[in-house]
């Protein structure tokens, strides 16, 4: 059974900090989404990662994904208050039509 | 294009009734998926559908029902409301064998059980 796993859950950041959000899964997969939820939102993609190294940037969020050591990071450079949501990660393992998703890391960033 | 669309938004059922929630996209999406969202729980897949007649179950199938019978359109059952089943529910498509798009999400219905 495939397991995907979110770190921090909660994240409180001050403007201007970096940080990291890590979604570690159980399984072999080579292909990892990162979504945006905004409270009473639907979710937004934000990343596709498809293979081994991949890194991909979006003004402040950057992702990469290690397909061997079975994560992928979320890294958030100079937090602005906009980055305020709640992120998930989601693997799957067939061909897109079933994901599986952690358990999502709510980001406050403080003034 | 309007994307997936989802209704109702929002919607009160008593314990034992039942109802179905619609979903339909106008992307040519061959993928469509149901996921149900609970607090502290990400998302979970219900079911889904690799085209038109074809559907599966996927992690928490019990209590719902589907078809397929075009592209367009993915209809979610629930055939006897309980409690439990109160959540947010969110369709998904996405092209086929797509792993390099990602699923779109509809708006969501937001369904409580009394």
């Amino acid at each position: 059974e495939l397991k995907v796993e979110q770190n921090p859950l909660f994240l409180s950041m001050q403007e201007g900090k970096n940080y990291t959000i890590y979604c570690n899964y159980s399984t072999t997969s080579d292909r990892l989404y990162w979504y945006r939820q905004d409270p009473g939102k639907s979710l937004e993609s934000l990343f596709v990662l498809l293979s081994n190294g991949a890194v991909k940037q979006e003004g402040r969020l950057m992702a990469s994904l290690d397909t061997k050591a079975r994560l992928s990071t979320l890294h958030i450079t100079a937090a602005v208050h906009d980055l305020s949501a709640t992120y998930f990660c989601a693997v799957d393992r067939t061909s897109g039509s079933r994901l599986t998703f952690g358990e999502g890391t709510q980001l406050t960033v403080n003034p | 294009n309007a994307g997936v669309t989802q209704t109702p938004k929002f919607q009160v059922l008593k314990t034992g009734q039942s109802m179905t929630l619609q979903c339909a996209q106008d992307m040519n999406h061959e993928y469509m998926s149901w996921y149900r969202q609970d607090p502290g729980m990400g998302l979970r897949l219900i079911h889904y559908s690799v085209g038109a007649g074809i559907t599966d179950q996927g992690e928490v199938p019990n209590g719902y029902n589907v078809s397929r019978s075009t592209t367009e359109d993915f209809p979610l059952r629930l055939l006897s409301a309980a409690p439990s089943q109160t959540s947010v529910y969110f369709c998904a498509s996405s092209l086929f064998g797509g792993g390099n798009q990602p699923q779109h999400f509809g708006d969501g219905t937001r369904l409580s059980i009394l």
